[in-house]
This record gives C-alpha cells, structure tokens and sequence, in this order.
C-alpha cells in the first residue's frame, strides 16, 4: 500500500542554518509527492511538489528531488528564517491521484 | 485558497449528540476530501467525493457519514459524537484535468470540534 514516513520532531534551529526534513515513502506505480507547510492555527497550503522521479521541487527557497531510487523526497532550506516555523508536512499521491497519504508532520521552530 | 470555507470554523458539543460539518467550494471542483488532524497521527481520510452523490471511505471512516447533493457543498456527520471525534477537520479539493495545479489538493481553513 502507500503510506509515507517522515522525521519526527519537533526540529529547533537557529536562524540562517540549514534544514532537511527527511521524508520516505512506499507506493505502487509512479505517485507524485508534495510538501505542505502549515501555520499556527491555518490549513495546510502547497509548498511545492513533484510529479516525476528526478524532478526538483521548489519554492520560496525550499526544494526538493524526487529520489525513486531511494524513495524519498526530502525537503531542504539553505537559510532558514523565524517566518518558516510552522509544521511541515510530506504528502503523495497515488497512481489514480484520487487519495492522498501524509506523514505526520514535523515541527519546525526557527530561533533568532 | 481556492474558495474553499468551512462552518462551523468551532464547536463544542456533547457526546450522543449529532454534528454536521460543511465544506463549500466556488471553483466547482469534482474531488473533495475531508480529514481529521490529531497530533501524531498527521492527516487521516475520513470520506472523499468524486462527484454528486459519488462518495467512498477513507482509512477512518467508522462513525462518519457525508453527503454531496451538489458540487459546491460536502457535509460530514457526526451521527452520535464520541469523545474520540475530537480533533480538527480539514476540508481540501483537488484540482483535476490538466494545467500546472493538476492533482494539487488546497485545504480549508479547518474545523476545531470538541466532543465533551
């Protein structure tokens, strides 16, 4: 079945250090994979998202490469600011697109 | 944020009773989702919609029913609340057909639910 594993937290950094939030995932066929990144007392929005193995998702200076050889999808930030506390979420979607999995979230608190 | 709303945004209510959550959408989009959020656990599918009147289960769906007489509006019900319903619910549709948004999922701003 599908299902998707991502670190636990919560994750405590200083401002400007570098972030990866690891995410791994089993899935039948070819899923496509997203990130979503949720605010204290928000729903969750989009942060970025790939839809083919190899491909790069980015944005707002997040990325992440969609690795099927090692079925992961982990979510990195150069510099990290207080803005980007939040709770991270990795995502897929399976073949026919029509059910989502989440993992269960990480916790990010940046520090100044 | 894909004119999704979601009412009650808070409820507190008493177990046995019955609780109705609605989820509305402008964009006329055929899939919609409902979630419950529970720390540790992420996101959980309750019952997602295909279409009117075309709705199937999700992982935990026992004590949950919905229904979607049109495209705009997907209810869930609380038949008789349990204290284990507790939890923030999450309305999302998905974007299908082509175009750079294409099977993205946007989210409602949520529900908080308390079952005393």
């Amino acid at each position: 079945g599908n299902s998707v594993t991502q670190m636990e937290g919560p994750v405590t950094l200083s401002e400007e250090a570098f972030l990866t939030i690891n995410c791994t995932y089993t899935a039948t066929g070819y899923p496509s994979l997203f990130w979503y990144v949720q605010y204290p007392g928000e729903g969750l929005q989009l942060l970025l998202k790939a839809t083919k193995a190899d491909d790069k998702g980015s944005n707002k200076g997040f990325e992440a490469t969609y690795r099927k050889e090692t079925t992961s999808f982990h979510l990195e930030k150069g510099s990290v600011q207080v803005s980007d506390s939040a709770v991270y979420f990795c995502a897929l979607s399976g073949n026919t697109g029509n059910q989502f999995y989440f993992g269960t979230g990480t916790s990010l608190t940046v520090i100044p | 944020d894909a004119g999704i709303t979601q009412s009650p945004r808070h409820k507190v209510t008493e177990t046995g009773t019955p609780v109705t959550l609605r989820c509305h959408q402008t964009e006329n989009h055929r899939y919609m989702y409902w979630y419950r959020q529970d720390p540790g656990h992420g996101l959980r599918l309750i019952h997602y919609s295909y279409g009117v009147k075309d709705t199937d289960k999700g992982e935990v769906s026992d004590g949950y029913s919905v229904s979607r007489s049109k495209t705009e509006d997907f209810l869930l019900t609380l038949e008789s609340a349990t204290s284990s319903q507790t939890s923030v619910y999450f309305c999302a549709i998905r974007v299908a057909g082509q175009g750079d948004s294409y099977n993205e999922q946007f989210f409602g701003p949520g529900t908080r639910l308390t079952v005393l």
